[in-house]
């Protein structure tokens, strides 16, 4: 099936920090690519759409300030989380979705840890 | 607000039986569900899926079930294997082709 990685996978930083997740399509265009943040023993919680080529679309609750998000290529988005505070310690997940594909053609990535000292 | 909600946080389940995982929703613009399975410390996987205009759909060992009048699936896995072991997230969609709401998950169990 297909691929999608995630880099890195664990990152520990100082608070104040930022630090940027990469989320990569490895074998797939991804016109659209999500990012998810999962809790301790909670779900998994959609934090912004982006699609190639234009600004992500946030979820209400979500800072487009504090998590930048860009999707720069067909294969490729980074989420950016500036100013890191501990309260932003969690799970961070993405997916891509090929333009052909449904709605179950979203693949997962394997997750970063992101813990903010 | 959890507009998918699944509300057994853990099932446990002997080898051979069947596993049964609920799930509830509260939005009537959700119109596909998707159940996917996850391991520790990776992404989910996708399992199987139902289009609202079905009420059921199978797929192997796995089949899911739907009934949008009680805003209710349900995974059914028959018969459960140790390799099922893993934690089943629950999620929906109001359109065809982006953002899900995700439940909380449910941890199976399977015992040899």
């Amino acid at each position: 099936g297909a691929v999608v990685s995630q880099h890195p996978s664990w990152v520990i930083c100082k608070s104040g920090t930022s630090v940027k997740i990469e989320c990569r399509s490895l074998d797939f265009q991804a016109t659209t690519m999500f990012w998810y943040r999962q809790f301790p023993k909670q779900s998994l919680m959609l934090m912004a759409t982006s699609n190639e080529g234009s600004k992500a679309t946030y979820e209400q609750g979500v800072e487009k300030d504090k998590f930048l998000i860009n999707h720069a290529s067909l294969t490729l988005s980074t989420l950016t989380v500036t100013s890191a505070h501990p309260e932003d310690s969690s799970f961070y997940i993405c997916s891509a979705r090929s333009g052909t594909g449904g709605v179950d053609t979203q693949y997962f990535g394997p997750g970063t840890r992101l813990t903010v000292l | 607000d959890q507009q998918v909600k699944q509300n057994s946080p853990s099932l446990s389940v002997q080898e051979g039986r069947i596993s049964i995982l609920n799930c509830d929703y509260t939005n009537s613009m959700f119109d596909y569900f998707l159940w996917y399975k996850k391991y520790p410390a990776e992404g989910p996987t996708f399992l199987i899926s139902i289009s609202s205009i079905k009420d059921k759909n199978e797929d192997g060992r796995f089949t899911v079930f739907l009934n949008k009048s009680a805003k209710h699936l349900s995974l059914h896995i028959v018969p459960s294997q140790p390799g099922d072991s893993a934690v089943y997230f629950c999620a929906a969609s109001p359109n065809t082709g982006n953002q899900f709401y995700f439940g909380t998950g449910t941890s199976l169990t399977v015992i040899p």
